[in-house]
């Protein structure tokens, strides 16, 4: 069981439509992150929220707008999407952002997003 | 930005035999962290190593630091088919919030 939870599991969307990924965590953490992944592919950073903040943004295309309403939610809004943003999006937590502390990163299931 | 090499990229082995997979870069690695993803699920965590020459063991799994930290290992003694998946190292980088993954290297056991 994942701590970290991500709806949809499954998105099919059509290029002119707009959707919203969605992420919850209720561990406590104040950094949350999105992923993208394509298959046999490491994750590839998008964007990096620390304590409701954007703080890292991977120049990543505007058809692609995260969201942190609160420490425990993050959304990823999709809007225009072209076919090669096909992929496995995940959304992961950690206690911060401190080098100090052992920050591993829970991840959650995953979006598999498949845009036609 | 920070390049961590990963290899094998793929290993195949019969249930029974070891495997390791190994990670190296040609700058000082910061921390070293080791994620498990199976075919159809997400990276998991499973260790962090932080120490130069530092040595981890989850029961058949051993992880390994560099003395110079500049590389890293994992291996598993005896597969078994709940070993499939595919393994990743990572390190943590000097930017916060950023890990450098290596390409992975996917495993499977022939039963």
């Amino acid at each position: 069981d994942t701590e970290v939870t991500q709806t949809p599991k499954h998105l099919v969307m059509g290029m002119t439509n707009k959707k919203s990924l969605k992420c919850e965590q209720h561990m406590g953490h104040r950094a949350m992150y999105w992923y993208k992944q394509k298959a046999k592919k490491p994750p590839e950073l998008m964007f990096v929220y620390s304590y409701e903040k954007l703080s890292i943004n991977e120049s990543v295309p505007s058809r692609f707008s995260p969201e942190c309403p609160n420490s425990s939610l993050l959304n990823l809004h999709l809007h225009a999407l072209q076919p090669e943003d096909s992929a496995l999006y995940l959304c992961a937590s950690s206690q911060g952002l401190g080098q100090g502390a052992r920050q591993p990163q829970h991840f959650g299931d995953g979006t598999r997003l498949s845009i036609l | 930005g920070q390049q961590v090499m990963q290899i094998p990229q793929y290993q195949h082995v019969q249930e029974g035999e070891d495997f390791t997979t190994y990670c190296n870069s040609s700058t000082t690695l910061s921390n070293i962290q080791w994620y498990k993803q199976r075919p159809g699920g997400h990276p998991v965590f499973l260790i962090q190593l932080v120490k130069s020459g530092e040595v981890k063991k989850q029961k058949r799994l051993t992880f390994q630091f560099g003395e110079a930290k500049k590389n890293s290992s994992l291996h598993i003694t005896a597969t078994q088919t709940t070993d499939v998946g595919t393994y990743f190292c990572a390190d943590r980088g000097s930017t916060l919030g950023r890990l450098y993954f290596g390409r992975g290297t996917q495993l499977t056991v022939w039963p």
